[in-house]
């Protein structure tokens, strides 16, 4: 199993500005996924935060506007840039179990619930 | 069409009652995963299916991978169970998880 710890829980930001979210998992994993959730919206994957490498972006995410930090195996950031309206949002932070090459049970951090005004 | 419905959006219910909720999925899967997230956001697994039938405490997921259906009840609700319920099912040809809009269920004392 894995504990993660999100933060800021929560923030209210001004348009322009950039906020960086926090993900730290108690265990090292090897990949780390960044969602955004949408208010009344099912999750959506932004990138996965590989250790050593760049991250993977999905389509329509940019590494200009989500920059992804992944230091180690236990840590990543994500920023989200000059803001707009449109982007307040549910940030989650997740891991999955691997066994034998198989994706297992998901894990999710708290999620960090971000307001632009 | 979502490749992952659920069923009912919202639903509410008297403390004591059992509760389902419904997951159809239209792609080819390798697992499918029972969430629920709590109001502050955090997000709790609470079964990974592949086929049959899980059970933990008063919840009980199954699947029907024939009918690409899953369902999740709830015996005895209670207040503390309202929370959004998510589906989510990886798929067989990509790897990707794809996401349900989810259910919400409110239990009223």
């Amino acid at each position: 199993s894995a504990v993660i710890s999100q933060k800021p829980s929560r923030d209210i930001c001004q348009r322009g500005t950039s906020l960086t979210i926090q993900c730290q998992v108690d265990s090292q994993v090897t990949m780390m996924f960044w969602y955004r959730q949408q208010p009344g919206q099912s999750l959506t994957l932004i990138a996965t935060a590989n250790q050593g490498s760049e991250a993977t972006y999905e389509s329509g995410f940019v590494i200009d506007k989500f920059p992804i930090s992944r230091p180690n195996l236990t840590f990543s950031t994500l920023t989200v840039s000059n803001m707009s309206p449109e982007d307040s949002s549910i940030y989650l932070c997740s891991v999955e179990d691997h066994l034998a090459g198989v994706r297992g049970e998901l894990f999710f951090g708290e999620g960090s619930r971000l307001t632009v005004l | 069409k979502n490749e992952v419905e659920q069923s009912p959006q919202n639903l509410t219910a008297q403390e004591g009652e059992f509760i389902t909720i419904n997951c159809s999925y239209s792609v080819g899967i390798s697992a499918l995963h029972w969430l629920q997230q709590h109001p502050g956001g955090g997000i709790v697994s609470l079964f990974m299916l592949s086929s049959g039938k899980k059970k933990h405490g008063r919840l009980i997921a199954t699947i029907n991978i024939q009918e690409k259906h899953s369902s999740l009840h709830i015996t005895a609700s209670h207040p503390r169970d309202s929370a959004v319920y998510i589906c989510a099912v990886r798929s067989y040809n990509t790897d990707k998880l794809i996401f349900g809009t989810g259910t919400r269920l409110q239990v009223f004392p």
